[in-house]
């Protein structure tokens, strides 16, 4: 049963210390998705990849954010420094390009960040 | 992404059927409807998609008005395990995988 996995499930930090997420997309799925949600915001887009090369980052902080893919097995959201208004779940999901599903994305089941 | 329209809330006796309304009248003539759910504390979930056919699956049918400004997800035989909020999105027609715009959605509660 393929699924997305993401690390840590749970990461408390003090604020201006640096975090890195995450996470290992669905083999064979080339297009990756870093979303935020908080009570306020809801579900947002924070950035996505395709073939490991960043397609639009528009939704995320750019002064303290960052997003790669290494390779096609792990993808990585950094905060550095983080700030206490950064704390929410971070979902990663990942899709295939195409095929008759394209907007199936499978998400995981995302990390829970609390920065004091 | 075409802005979609759904109740808050909505209850469901389990057992019964759940009926979830969205209405999208801006929705281009290419573009898919798409529902997922979040079930507390996981990641959205895939339900179902379709453009203007009834769809169903393992989970649900959609249900797609002939003139496709509206659409209704259908639970056919509601559980306790389907209470989440249920998104209906309708995402730009790319041809490839793209960007997700989850409204508030419709928290559904299924009750005893």
């Amino acid at each position: 049963d393929a699924r997305v996995t993401q690390t840590p499930r749970d990461k408390v930090t003090e604020m201006g210390q640096e975090v890195t997420m995450r996470c290992q997309p669905i083999l064979g799925h080339n297009t990756v998705f870093w979303y935020r949600q908080t009570m306020m915001q809801g579900l947002e887009l924070l950035a996505y990849f395709r073939n490991r090369a960043p397609l639009d980052d528009s939704g995320m902080p750019k002064d303290r954010f960052s997003a790669e893919m290494p390779d096609a097995t792990l993808a990585t959201l950094k905060i550095q420094p983080s700030e206490p208004r950064d704390s929410a779940v971070y979902f990663c999901a990942s899709a295939p390009t195409g095929g008759p599903t394209y907007n199936e994305q499978f998400f995981g089941p995302g990390t829970r960040l609390t920065v004091l | 992404d075409a802005k979609t329209t759904q109740p808050t809330s909505m209850d469901c006796a389990e057992g019964r059927a759940a009926n979830l309304p969205c209405n999208h009248s801006t929705i281009s003539g290419n573009e898919y409807v798409y529902w997922y759910r979040q079930i507390h504390s996981q990641g959205p979930q895939y339900i179902i998609h379709g453009l203007k056919n009834n769809e169903t699956n393992e989970m649900a049918s959609l249900i797609i008005t002939e003139d496709r400004k509206s659409s209704t997800l259908i639970l056919p035989h509601a559980t306790l395990r389907d209470t989440a909020v249920y998104y209906c999105i309708v995402p730009k027609n790319t041809g490839t995988a793209s960007k997700l715009t989850f409204g508030t959605g419709t928290r559904l509660q299924v009750t005893l």
